[in-house]
């Protein structure tokens, strides 16, 4: 089965300054997508980036970006001029490729994110 | 294109009896997915459903269940309810895969949950 490891329950970061959130995952896939979700209070999922292990390059998504390290298992969200309005709680999730993983995605337990105006 | 949206929003029940939540798909998607969110055991799948068919389940009891209507709208069950249901639970929905080798590709979006609370 798969695990998804985040070891930083909270992290904090002064607005405009850039900070990044770890993740580790267990797999014995060799094909799968990695997704970074963000849970505002509203408590909805929003999507803000995704990673398929058969690219090397890392995925980026405006102020958003991913080191993906496969052999290290480590998929790391850094988040770059931080902005009031990403705190939230950081979930970062594995989904198989293959068609028996179907759309089940395992998450991690969550980073607390908090902006410092 | 509306969102995911999930009914009812709030629920207040007590242990033993039961509950049914409603998800409406984005139009167009067929996959539905279900997921139990609690401070505790975190996000936790439950099961997922294509075409009307469950495809995968988490590990629930059998007192979660699940189904999917042909038009896509799925809904969970849980019977004979349990303090430790009390949770948020969200679905989330996908477009079927696009035509190409690969599977499971398509991004799941999610709703904006139903939080049960068992008294």
């Amino acid at each position: 089965a798969q695990t998804v490891t985040q070891s930083q329950p909270e992290m904090s970061v002064q607005e405009a300054e850039t900070v990044t959130l770890s993740c580790t995952y267990d797999t014995s896939e060799s094909d799968y997508y990695l997704f970074w979700y963000k849970q505002p209070p509203s408590r909805q999922m929003i999507l803000v980036i995704r990673q398929e292990a058969y690219k090397q390059q890392n995925a980026t998504e405006n102020r958003f970006s991913v080191n993906f390290q496969k052999a290290a298992k480590s998929f790391s969200l850094k988040i770059s001029d931080s902005q009031l309005g990403d705190a939230a709680m950081y979930f970062c999730a594995y989904r198989s490729a293959y068609i028996m993983g179907a759309q089940k995605l395992v998450f991690g337990q969550g980073t607390r994110l908090t902006i410092n105006p | 294109k509306a969102g995911v949206t999930q009914t009812p929003r709030y629920l207040i029940k007590t242990r033993g009896q039961q509950v049914t939540l409603s998800c409406s798909p984005i139009s167009g998607h067929r996959s539905v997915s279900w997921y139990q969110q609690t401070p505790g055991q975190g996000l936790q799948f439950l099961f997922e459903y294509f075409s009307e068919t469950q495809r995968n389940k988490g590990n629930f009891p059998g007192r979660f269940s699940g189904r999917q209507f042909s038009n896509s709208r799925s809904e969970m069950n849980v019977s004979t309810l349990e303090l430790g249901d009390s949770a948020l639970y969200l679905c989330a929905s996908s477009p079927p895969d696009r035509d190409s080798p690969r599977v499971n590709q398509e991004t799941q979006y999610f709703g904006p949950g139903t939080r049960l609370l068992v008294l």
